[in-house]
């Protein structure tokens, strides 16, 4: 069956650095979440999209941006990285009409600022 | 703001033994559903188990089951039979009812779970 597919999984950046990270979602499903999550740490929501369009907005800092394209595939734009940024980044589909909270993720990007 | 509060950070079972995961949480609504993720090392996360609020039938998935305790506002997860490919890291995760598309969800800090030969 087909997963969720994110791209690039690795990502080695400097500060200041601009990173665009790519999530393609299970075929039909219409909503599309991001998560970042540091090292031992549990994922933190920055942002999910329903239907093309901003769905509710968690974490994200002013210099992340996202959307949501008309074949449903979403990206993570981030800028002016910083140290903190290096983290794995998770996005997740699911339907939104189908069973609420099953969200199913992919493997994660992995971002490095240095 | 809802929480969830995972108090065990690590745990480890023989394998074919019972585990008890805990979770509490907090929030002032009462509509809402309760899940744990399933985190194994290098692997994405998969929804292991699910339960609705305002169902006070606890859920069970083969060899999970939750005791879920409103009142309390607990929600622990036992793995029965415990197998190697259970090791993994468990998030219990939060989320409100709205009507919406899409639902965000908030997770604990985890418990990572080690099954032992």
């Amino acid at each position: 069956a087909a997963g969720v597919i994110q791209s690039p999984r690795h990502l080695i950046k400097e500060k200041r650095e601009t990173a665009t990270l790519k999530c393609y979602p299970i075929p039909r499903h219409d909503t599309v979440y991001w998560y970042q999550q540091g090292p031992g740490q549990d994922p933190q929501f920055l942002i999910s999209f329903y239907e093309k369009m901003q769905s509710d907005k968690g974490s994200i800092p002013d210099r992340f941006s996202a959307q949501q394209f008309s074949d449903y595939h979403s990206e993570l734009n981030m800028s002016s990285l910083e140290l903190g940024d290096s983290a794995l980044y998770f996005c997740a589909s699911s339907l939104g009409r189908g069973r609420i909270g099953e969200l199913f993720f992919g493997e994660g990007s992995r971002l490095t600022v240095l | 703001a809802q929480t969830v509060t995972q108090s065990q950070p690590e745990m480890s079972v023989q394998d074919a033994e019972t585990v008890t995961l805990s979770c509490t949480y907090d929030t002032s609504e009462n509509n809402y559903y309760l899940f744990w993720y399933k985190q194994p090392p290098s692997r994405q996360m998969i929804l292991v188990i699910r339960q609705e609020a305002y169902k006070q039938q606890n859920a069970t998935e083969n060899r999970f089951s939750v005791n879920f305790q409103k009142a309390a506002k607990s929600f622990s997860l036992k793995i029965s039979d415990s197998q190697l490919g259970d090791t993994a890291m468990y998030f219990c995760a939060f989320t409100l009812y709205s009507g919406a598309g899409s639902y965000q969800l908030t997770f604990g800090k985890g418990t990572k779970l080690s099954v032992i030969p």
